[in-house]
């Protein structure tokens, strides 16, 4: 299994412009999630998803849409990047149920936005 | 609202010192998930134990340790004899059985571990 994958590793964009981080994992997960990483903040749930066709917002969704079309595949897209942005931007994924299963990460996305 | 805290920011140490982490969180639910992730220099994150709310025995892998207290709401994690693979910033995070797809993450302590 590759785990949780992310496209691309790192990435520069200007102000304004809009872009799509790719995330995918092959363990048939029904959750999938995305997080930014900032200096001192830890770690902020952005958009999840608890199973295709299915997401809902986390704590800093503003700037940020999601779909989940497949089970395998969430993409975050910037509709119009903003320095704001600037960021890494971690992709994860686990098992649902009545638990609390841990989460699986994927390597993780720089995103600088000049 | 459920919160996580680790107060420590960043601690130094030096080989083969003993080491704890704090955190300390909260929630109002009675069942709810405790978590320790690790994530070394090259920025993975690596998922290092889960603790439901109603097993409070210590739990001991080889030289890492937790410390769950529901009365001090506390779960803390000690690496004993620290070396300097350990060096990394370990992050606490909570999850509640109401709402089990949210991790809420601390603020991550760092962990410098000389030789």
């Amino acid at each position: 299994n590759a785990g949780v994958t992310q496209t691309p590793k790192f990435q520069v964009l200007k102000t304004g412009q809009s872009m799509t981080l790719q995330c995918a994992q092959d363990m048939n997960h029904e959750y999938m999630s995305w997080y930014r990483q900032d200096p001192g903040m830890g770690l902020r749930l952005i958009h999840y998803s608890v199973g295709a066709g299915i997401t809902d917002q986390g704590e800093v969704p503003n700037g940020y849409n999601v779909s989940r079309s497949t089970t395998e595949d969430f993409p975050l897209r910037l509709l119009s990047a903003a320095p704001s942005q600037t960021s890494v931007y971690f992709c994860a994924s686990s098992y649902r149920g009545s638990l609390a299963y841990e989460q699986y990460f994927g390597p993780g996305t720089r995103l600088t936005v000049t | 609202a459920q919160k996580v805290t680790q107060a420590q920011t960043e601690i130094s140490v030096v080989e083969k010192e003993d080491v704890t982490l704090d955190c300390v969180y909260e929630t109002r639910d009675t069942t709810y998930y405790l978590f320790w992730y690790k994530q070394p220099p090259s920025g993975e994150l690596v998922f290092l134990i889960r603790r439901n709310s109603f097993d409070e025995q210590n739990e001991i892998s080889g030289r890492y340790s937790w410390n769950f207290q529901k009365s001090t709401s506390s779960f803390n994690f000690t690496i004993t004899a620290s070396q300097v693979v350990d060096s990394a910033v370990y992050f606490c995070a909570l999850s509640e059985a109401r709402n089990t797809d949210k991790l809420i993450f601390g603020t991550g302590t760092r962990l410098q571990v000389f030789p």
